[in-house]
């Protein structure tokens, strides 16, 4: 079984300011992790992915986010918060060896950037 | 850039009725999938969908529910007999050959079921 955990509902940062949402995962095997970002009324739309290699990975609109394989996180970050960032953020995570391919998603955080 | 497109945006059925919400994955994917998000719960898995035949499903998808590919650009989500339970938004998503490509997510289909 696979799962992953969103601890906060929302988050709070001011333009301008680093931002963190966080994202721990369970999986078995290793795991392919993905972030993506929801706007009001629309669909999912894919900021980044970690596959392997460096625990570092950056992706659309400035965001990056870092795997750690010994806390099973993967939480996302971006070093300048910006108005338009505000949407829902959601954390997924599939296995290497699933054969569905399906994403499990965490609850999502709603990022909330005021100016 | 190719994206998911899903019909209709939002679809109100009576309890009971079938519904058969559509979608065109992105011209050149394989693998397609369906899922389901709540209003204020989680986004989840339904069905994944390769080469005609379905690869995975959820204890969700039940009998009640089928997929299909009519043709070589459609991919449907039929609910055979609809209960208020079924209301949520329906993501259809696709992607390319790879096992680490990402999913590729549609708009969704707003299903409300009086």
């Amino acid at each position: 079984a696979q799962s992953v955990a969103q601890p906060e509902d929302q988050v709070n940062v001011a333009e301008g300011n680093p931002l963190t949402v966080k994202c721990t995962y369970s999986v078995s095997g290793n795991p392919y992790l993905f972030w993506y970002v929801q706007y009001p009324n629309r669909g999912l739309q894919f900021l980044l992915k970690y596959i392997t290699g460096d625990n570092l990975v950056k992706g659309s609109y400035g965001f990056e986010a870092e795997f750690n394989k010994s806390q099973t996180s993967f939480h996302l970050k971006k070093p300048s918060a910006l108005v338009s960032d505000s949407a829902l953020y959601f954390c997924a995570v599939r296995a290497h060896n699933n054969a569905g391919n399906m994403l499990t998603f965490g609850g999502g955080t709603r990022l909330m950037v005021k100016p | 850039e190719p994206e998911v497109t899903q019909t209709p945006s939002h679809q109100v059925t009576q309890m009971g009725q079938e519904v058969i919400l559509r979608c065109v994955p992105i011209s050149n994917h394989l693998y397609f999938y369906w899922y389901r998000q709540i209003l204020g719960q989680k986004v989840e898995f339904l069905v994944s969908f390769y080469n005609n035949e379905i690869s995975e499903k959820s204890e969700i998808f039940d009998d009640q529910f089928s997929v299909e590919r009519p043709d070589g650009s459609n991919f449907t989500l039929k609910i055979r007999s609809t209960k208020l339970e079924d209301s949520a938004m329906y993501f259809c998503a696709s992607r390319d050959s790879g096992g680490a490509q990402p999913q590729h997510f549609g708009d969704g289909t707003r299903l409300s079921i009086l």
